[in-house]
């Protein structure tokens, strides 16, 4: 049992180049959820999904794209990589959403993708 | 929209000493968190708490949920080296939606 992958760990691109992040989950969790953080900022949402199919904006989606074709894989897009999207990007899934008393709305964390644009 | 002020912003102690931290917001939560993330790894949770006034522990931290639901606590006795991290606070905001303060990040001298 894996938990959260993410791939790759570390990527430097140019700007205007585009590039996925992945992510992948093997605890067959409904909620997928993709953060950015910057120094002293905590985490943003950019993006989020509550099943396969399903996804909506969170707090800073500009910029980026995602799709959920599986219940596992919640890939990130950039299309056109910027200076500003230089962060630690960080995928997360859960079995319900945030809220309320139930353990199963636990966000386990993958490891991060440390990008940085040039 | 919703924000969590997490403060301190860092610390920097001596091995064996107690650490305090805290989380306050302008509006109510129902739902408290408290996440570690070591260098170089994602956060991971550390305590969750569901009840105003809740005080609950996790070997040598413990956690409350402030009676007004506005702010949490967090301490660490008798501090270690590996507690070195960020710890960030965080509740469920509007929708299917985790809010995070900035962290407070941790420093022991051994």
């Amino acid at each position: 049992n894996a938990g959260v992958t993410q791939t790759p760990k570390f990527r430097i691109l140019k700007i205007g180049q585009s590039m996925t992040l992945q992510c992948t989950q093997d605890m067959n969790h409904n909620y997928m959820y993709w953060y950015r953080q910057d120094p002293g900022m905590g985490l943003k949402l950019i993006y989020y999904s509550v099943g396969a199919g399903i996804t909506d904006k969170g707090e800073v989606p500009n910029g980026y794209n995602v799709s959920r074709s599986t219940t596992e894989d919640f890939p990130l897009r950039l299309e056109l990589a910027a200076p500003s999207q230089t962060s630690v990007y960080f995928c997360a899934s859960s079995k319900s959403p945030p809220g309320g008393s139930l353990s199963t709305n636990t966000q386990y964390f993958g490891p991060g993708t440390r990008l940085t644009v040039l | 929209g919703q924000q969590l002020n997490q403060s301190p912003q860092s610390m920097f102690i001596q091995e064996g000493e107690d650490v305090s931290m805290n989380c306050t917001s302008s509006s109510i939560f129902n739902t408290w968190l408290w996440y570690k993330q070591d260098p170089g790894e994602g956060p991971v949770l550390l305590i969750a708490l569901y009840k105003a006034g809740e005080l609950t522990s996790n070997g040598r931290l413990t956690a409350q949920f402030g009676i007004t639901r506005k702010d949490s606590f967090l301490n660490i006795s008798a501090s270690i080296p590996s507690d070195v991290g960020i710890y960030f606070c965080a509740g469920p905001g509007y929708g299917n939606k985790l809010v995070f303060g900035a962290g407070t990040i941790l420093r022991v001298k051994s």
